[in-house]
């Protein structure tokens, strides 16, 4: 299985601040297609999951562009510019790669 | 828009069974895959078993291989997860999604006698 690991498990930020959420795979996640099966989630308190970036860099439909996806292979970074307060839950990388599809251990937001 | 509405959860006594539904609308169902993922309570997510758009293709987390079963129905709109043999680790809220894209509000299944 593919094990996505996620770093840090929380951050505690100030409205306004920049941050950056890590998540490495242990194998490339690159499909036969070309194309990489790496996902970005929020959970908001409450809530189901919500998709915010997919294939790595994308941004979901209606998404703020102070949301940013990065990496390739098997190295990936989320960052989250300027902080609102609506950005505070736990966010989940997901690969959808592989069978079974496997998803980071989350990363808590917090506000300082 | 995208609506997925899960149903059929509960509190179900151990070696018991219980089927899900996940009334899908606002997208061509039937040209999508489906995914059951779960989340214990506290804890993250878990994806559980993933069915293609014609059925031909289905997979399943080892961890309820040969006791749930995915299907659909495509002229209902409608994907399923019959849960037989259950155990106090499958107490979750089970969630279905329209790959990670979408999903639905999740529906709470509690193993425990």
């Amino acid at each position: 299985d593919v094990v996505m690991t996620q770093t840090p498990p929380s951050l505690s930020v100030a409205i306004g601040q920049s941050v950056s959420i890590s998540c490495k795979s242990s194998q490339s996640l690159v499909y036969s297609d070309g194309k990489t099966y790496l996902h970005w989630l929020l959970q908001s308190p409450g809530r189901s999951p919500k998709r915010l970036i997919y294939q790595v860099s994308n941004l979901g439909s209606g998404v703020p562009d102070r949301f940013s996806g990065t990496g390739s292979q098997k190295d990936f970074t989320l960052k989250i510019s300027r902080v609102e307060a609506e950005d505070l839950g736990v966010y989940y990388c997901a690969q959808t790669t592989h069978f079974p599809y496997t998803f980071g251990a989350g990363t808590k937001l917090e506000l300082k | 828009e995208v609506q997925l509405v899960e149903s059929g959860g509960g509190l179900v006594q151990p070696g018991r069974s219980l089927k899900l539904s996940c009334l899908a609308s606002g997208f061509t169902f039937s040209n999508y895959g489906m995914n059951w993922i779960r989340q214990a309570p506290g804890k993250g997510l878990e994806w559980v078993a993933s069915i293609s758009s014609s059925s031909s293709y289905i997979y399943y987390a080892d961890t309820v291989k040969g006791r749930f079963t995915i299907s659909r129905d495509n002229a209902k709109n409608t994907l399923y997860l019959q849960m037989t043999s259950l155990r106090s680790e499958d107490t979750a809220l089970y969630y279905c999604a329209m790959g990670v894209s979408y999903w639905g509000q999740g529906v709470m299944v509690t193993v425990s006698s």
